[in-house]
């Protein structure tokens, strides 16, 4: 299915422990972002990425790491989980990354740390 | 830098009510502006957007915005509101800046509630 899809959808892990999170887009967009949704926060950027082996720091990326070998991927990896980075996350894609063009965001993952 | 305000963080409305939700934004450049909802249990999707020339921008499901540069507003109207419009919305500024990416400001959202 073209788009962009997230996985797991949900995800409950407990403190300490490493946990990946995916994001495919089939659109071949160059630009991919990761945000947290969190009550009375809206939407903070996490990492974004340019291209692919391209990888950049948004406004909360302690606690996180990213990669992308590949252009239709970007997984998030929480390398050791808190109970902070309790949240929604979502993934979107952008053409071009200048935010006079559309972004696309998955459907979020849900992730709770225990 | 930019910040979103949206005043209203719940608004509830009878079904086929007109609805107002308000969205002011700080910024030292000229901006972007756009209205994302998010239904329940889905990602965001753009509802609208302003880039620039007419203030009154038309978007999806019969939703409209006016861009108010002296008040530095944006906020979101639709003249009769249905039940599948509640959701969360979220209003978002970002510089007019090709590589400011990384500065897409997102209002904390507020969500309306369609009563039948």
């Amino acid at each position: 299915d073209a788009g962009i899809t997230q996985s797991p959808r949900y995800k409950i892990t407990e403190t300490g422990r490493q946990v990946t999170l995916m994001c495919h887009q089939t659109w071949s967009h160059s630009y991919m972002f990761w945000y947290r949704q969190d009550l009375g926060h809206g939407l903070r950027l996490i990492y974004y990425s340019a291209a692919a082996d391209i990888t950049d720091k948004g406004e909360v990326p302690d606690g996180y790491v990213v990669s992308r070998s590949k252009t239709e991927n970007f997984p998030l990896t929480l390398e050791s989980a808190t109970r902070s980075q309790t949240s929604v996350y979502f993934c979107a894609s952008s053409e071009t990354g200048a935010w006079n063009t559309e972004a696309f965001f998955g459907q979020g993952t849900r992730l709770t740390v225990v | 830098a930019q910040s979103v305000t949206q005043l209203d963080s719940q608004v509830p409305v009878f079904e086929e009510a007109p609805v107002e939700l308000r969205c002011n934004y700080s910024s030292s450049v000229s901006v972007y502006l756009f209205w994302y909802v998010q239904y329940p249990n889905q990602g965001l999707q753009l509802l609208l957007k302003y880039l620039s020339g007419s203030t009154l921008v038309k978007g999806i499901n019969g939703f409209e915005a006016e861009f108010n540069k002296s008040q530095t507003s944006f906020h979101l109207r639709k003249p009769s509101v249905h039940i599948s419009d509640t959701a969360e919305y979220f209003c978002a500024v970002s510089a007019i800046d090709p590589t400011s990416y990384d500065k897409v400001i997102f209002g904390p959202g507020t969500s309306l509630s369609v009563i039948p």
